[in-house]
């Protein structure tokens, strides 16, 4: 399983624009990239997956280079409600197409007023 | 996508006691995940649970201690045996997020597990 470094915590100001980078060096070719939010007292929640180039949904962005080493989930105009931590997953196969994933230690934002 | 019902939400319990841990999914799944996340840590994978065979335990996980039950393709249950205060923490079941999507995950709200 490819380990995943992310930083530990990140401010912003409400408003932002906010972008957290995941490195993930030993990414096999087989892998996705995965980014899951997780309030207090709550389970993860699936945010968006990529395998390259860019993906965007309702909730955020994905950019991932071509060398698929590393991956910046980006949340435009962030809230206050935005306040969480955020996990990037990569994971590989468990042969039936379903995905092994390993939690790293994830990125505490906090989002100030 | 899929949705999870967990129970209990909370317990506090005596250590020595076991505590059994119930995971309701509103539609058919084959593998159904239990995750442990200590208090301000990240999870970790407890065991993977398929139904009509035996769950696959993660390194430092053992049956013994975190039995699995798998009867159904909507159900599962995870017991924390013989509990100590080190036992202390969320314990999360986890499903693929919907059918055929086989490379995202949806989680149940946890089971915070106080062991006195």
């Amino acid at each position: 399983l490819a380990k995943t470094t992310q930083p530990i915590s990140m401010d912003s100001y409400e408003g932002q624009e906010v972008n957290i980078t995941c490195s993930h060096n030993n990414i096999a070719t087989n892998d996705y990239i995965t980014w899951y939010q997780q309030f207090p007292s709550q389970g993860p929640r699936f945010i968006i997956q990529g395998y390259k180039t860019k993906v965007t949904n309702e909730v955020a962005s994905l950019f991932i280079p071509a060398d698929r080493k590393s991956s910046t989930l980006s949340l435009p105009r962030v809230s206050l409600s935005d306040t969480a931590v955020y996990y990037c997953l990569v994971g590989d196969s468990f042969g039936g197409g379903y995905q092994k994933v390993t939690f790293g230690t994830g990125t505490k934002l906090q989002v100030i007023p | 996508s899929a949705v999870i019902s967990q129970k209990p939400s909370r317990d506090i319990c005596q250590r020595g006691t076991s505590l059994t841990i119930q995971c309701q999914v509103d539609s058919q799944v084959t593998m159904m995940f239990w995750y442990r996340q200590q208090p301000g840590q990240s999870l970790t994978l407890i065991a993977t649970a398929n139904q009509g065979s035996e769950a696959t335990y993660e390194s430092g996980f053992v049956i013994d201690k975190f039995p699995i039950s798998r009867p159904n393709l909507t159900f599962s249950t995870l017991t924390v045996s013989n509990m100590s205060p080190e036992d202390s923490s969320i314990y999360l079941c986890s499903v693929e997020l919907s059918k055929g999507f086989n490379y995202g995950y949806t989680f149940g709200s946890g089971t915070r597990l106080t062991v006195v």
